[in-house]
This record gives structure tokens, C-alpha cells and sequence, in this order.
């Protein structure tokens, strides 16, 4: 069956500009989450969703960084005013169940990521 | 707060020999889970195998393994017979609370011919 997919693989950005990087996860899954990976580390947590909320941005950097999966399916990462170092490849993943209990394995599917680079 | 690490930044491998990745983490959560993923150059996530903390047999998939050891915090990946293929960053981690990962910072794997 299909993946995860993100869209665009690639994006260049002036100073400034504002970006808007799309995923679509796995038909079904409930969980969402975003990860920024900078260059030679591992990704790093931005935020998740169940459903349409947001449960937790704990990891999103600034007041400039912005998500949301208004139907509980499609997620749009939105960066506002971008600043160089933004440049990253966001991470897009989806899991099946939700964390609605303490506890549940449940692994996480990534897709191909969006390459961003500020310039 | 969790923490992985992963000592090795890099190794060097001869193909059809068996690789070793180190991983420990630090935690104080009774129930864990720890997954290793494979990341090529073409960037994206491969999972490969996943151990609970209560699991009491070692993961096995395919040619990977996991050798897990709960006293020593350690969960170490284990790929056997190594293939060209098998060049990538590998990334250990833990599912924090509600879900979301922490990744240690990777080793690359270079298999050789």
C-alpha cells in the first residue's frame, strides 16, 4: 500500500519567505508527527497530532513555525518570515493507533522528507 | 527525561560479515520501546526493528537482530551478512511519553566489497 508521502522533496526559499510543506500519512493512521533533521544529526520532535488536534508543539522552535491537519488526515508544516537556520529536511510520520493510553508500541512510518534550504 | 546514545559515528564494514551498532538510553519509564531505523542517502526513514521493554526474547527480522540488554540500558542492532545495500545512517530510539521519538545521532555504515 502507499507510504507516507511529503510534497515538495525540495524547496529553496529566500530570507524571509514563507514556506508551506504538505504530508500525507498513511490512509487510516491516526497519529501525526513532524521532525526537523538538521545536517549529520538525528530528527528532532516538532509536534504531534491525533486526528485534527494538536496535542503537543512542545518541539516547535519559534512562534514563527506553524502546523495543522484541519480533517485529521493531510498536514500542512507552515514556516513563516524563514531564516537560514531553518535549513533542514522536515520529517513527516504517521502511526496507527492513537496515545490515548500510557503505553503502546506502536512504530512510526516516515515519509521521503522535504529538503529545505534558506538562502 | 529519555536520552539515546550512539557512540559510534561511523564503521567500516566487509561485505558478508556482521555488524555491530551500539545504542544505550537512559531512562526511568517501566514500559519503553526501542526501534532502529535505517536512513540512505535518498533520506528517508526505514523501519527495521522494534523491542518492548517487556519483550523477553530478542527482536529478530530478517538479517537484523537485536541484542538487548534491559540491566544495561543497552539495545544494541546486530546486522548479519552485510550487504552493499546496507550503507545508510542507522538511528536508535525510544518513544518518549505520548508517543513522540527521540533519536540518538546516528551511525553511518559503510559496507565495503
Amino acid at each position: 500500500g502507499a507510504g507516507v508521502s511529503q510534497s515538495p522533496r525540495y524547496k529553496v526559499a529566500k530570507r524571509g519567505q514563507d514556506v508551506a510543506l504538505r504530508c500525507d500519512p498513511i490512509s487510516g493512521h491516526v497519529s501525526l508527527f513532524w521532525y526537523q533533521q538538521a545536517l549529520g544529526q538525528g530528527p528532532e520532535f516538532l509536534t504531534y497530532f491525533q486526528n485534527e488536534a494538536q496535542l503537543d508543539k512542545s518541539g516547535l522552535p519559534s512562534d514563527r513555525f506553524f502546523a495543522e491537519r484541519p480533517e485529521g488526515s493531510v498536514s500542512t508544516l507552515k514556516i513563516q518570515r524563514t531564516q537560514q537556520e531553518d535549513s533542514a529536511v522536515y520529517l513527516c510520520a504517521s502511526s496507527l493507533a492513537p496515545r490515548g493510553r500510557r503505553y503502546f508500541p506502536d512504530t512510526q512510518y516516515f515519509g521521503p522528507g522535504t529538503r529545505l534550504t534558506v538562502l | 527525561a529519555q536520552k539515546i546514545t550512539q557512540t559510534q559515528p561511523g564503521m567500516f564494514v566487509q561485505e558478508k560479515e556482521a555488524v555491530t551498532l551500539d545504542c544505550t538510553y537512559d531512562t526511568s519509564d517501566q514500559s519503553y520501546g526501542l526501534f532502529w531505523y535505517k536512513q540512505p542517502s535518498s533520506g528517508e526513514m526505514i523501519f527495521l526493528i522494534y523491542q518492548g521493554s517487556y519483550d523477553e526474547q530478542n527482536a529478530t527480522e530478517g538479517r537484523y537482530s537485536l541484542n538487548f540488554q534491559k540491566a544495561r540500558k543497552s539495545a544494541n542492532l546486530v546486522i548479519s551478512a552485510s550487504q552493499l545495500g546496507d550503507s545508510a545512517m542507522y538511528f536508535c530510539a525510544t518513544d518518549v511519553s505520548w508517543g513522540k521519538f527521540q533519536f540518538g545521532a546516528g551511525t553511518q555504515v559503510v559496507v565495503t566489497p
